[in-house]
């Protein structure tokens, strides 16, 4: 298994500017969920899925839209890039049961100017 | 806001136990006490989760004390690769995980 794939590893946008961060998992789980990192900062929740068809808002979700159209598949489109937005952003999946731990893709390290 | 306190950074000689602390005072009976932690700017990794008893894998030891407002983890021999930042996290299902900024262990040599 491949685990949480993350494309692209790094991007340079510029302001305004609109772009797709992709994230996949080969492990067949229901949950899915977007971070982004801040310098010296803990991770927050962007947005999560529950299963395919099924997206809700997490703590700072302005800015960005996602869309589960499949299981494995979890993108995050940012709709107009602002300079707010230069993060690290990491996907994550795990298995509804309850105790699962969540799995974590490498990253994307976003740069808006 | 996360339901945890950790100490800001810690530091432990290579070789010996690396004994990290985290206060959950507000935890609630079904919730459970996640581990995970963060090496340089990687993804983070789960390391450990218990609800009530010590729970021990291949990486690390959980204490849960009686009254759950508070647990450790124990690295039993620090490596210089377990420099890292560690993060306690409060999680129920149905809930989301939410990362405070975690404790930055450094494992000296």
């Amino acid at each position: 298994n491949a685990g949480v794939t993350q494309t692209p590893k790094f991007q340079v946008l510029k302001t305004g500017q609109s772009m797709t961060l992709q994230c996949a998992q080969d492990m067949n789980h229901e949950y899915m969920s977007w971070y982004r990192q801040d310098p010296g900062m803990g991770l927050r929740l962007i947005h999560y899925s529950v299963g395919a068809g099924i997206t809700d808002q997490g703590e700072v979700p302005n800015g960005y839209n996602v869309s589960r159209s499949t299981t494995e598949d979890f993108p995050l489109r940012l709709l107009s890039a602002a300079p707010s937005q230069t993060s690290v952003y990491f996907c994550a999946s795990s298995s509804p049961t309850g105790s699962d731990e969540q799995y974590f893709g490498p990253g994307t390290r976003l740069t808006v100017t | 806001d996360a339901k945890t306190t950790q100490p800001t950074s810690m530091d432990c000689a290579e070789g010996r136990a690396a004994n990290l602390p985290c206060n959950h005072s507000t935890i609630s009976g079904n919730e459970y006490v996640y581990w995970y932690r963060q090496i340089h700017s990687q993804g983070p990794q789960y390391i450990i989760h218990g609800l009530k008893n010590n729970e021990t894998n291949e990486m690390a030891s959980l204490i849960i004390t009686e009254d759950r407002k508070s647990s450790t983890l124990i690295l039993p021999h620090a490596t210089l690769r377990d420099t890292a930042v560690y993060y306690c996290i409060v999680y129920n299902y149905g809930q989301n995980f939410v990362f405070g900024p975690g404790t930055r262990l450094s494992v000296l040599p």
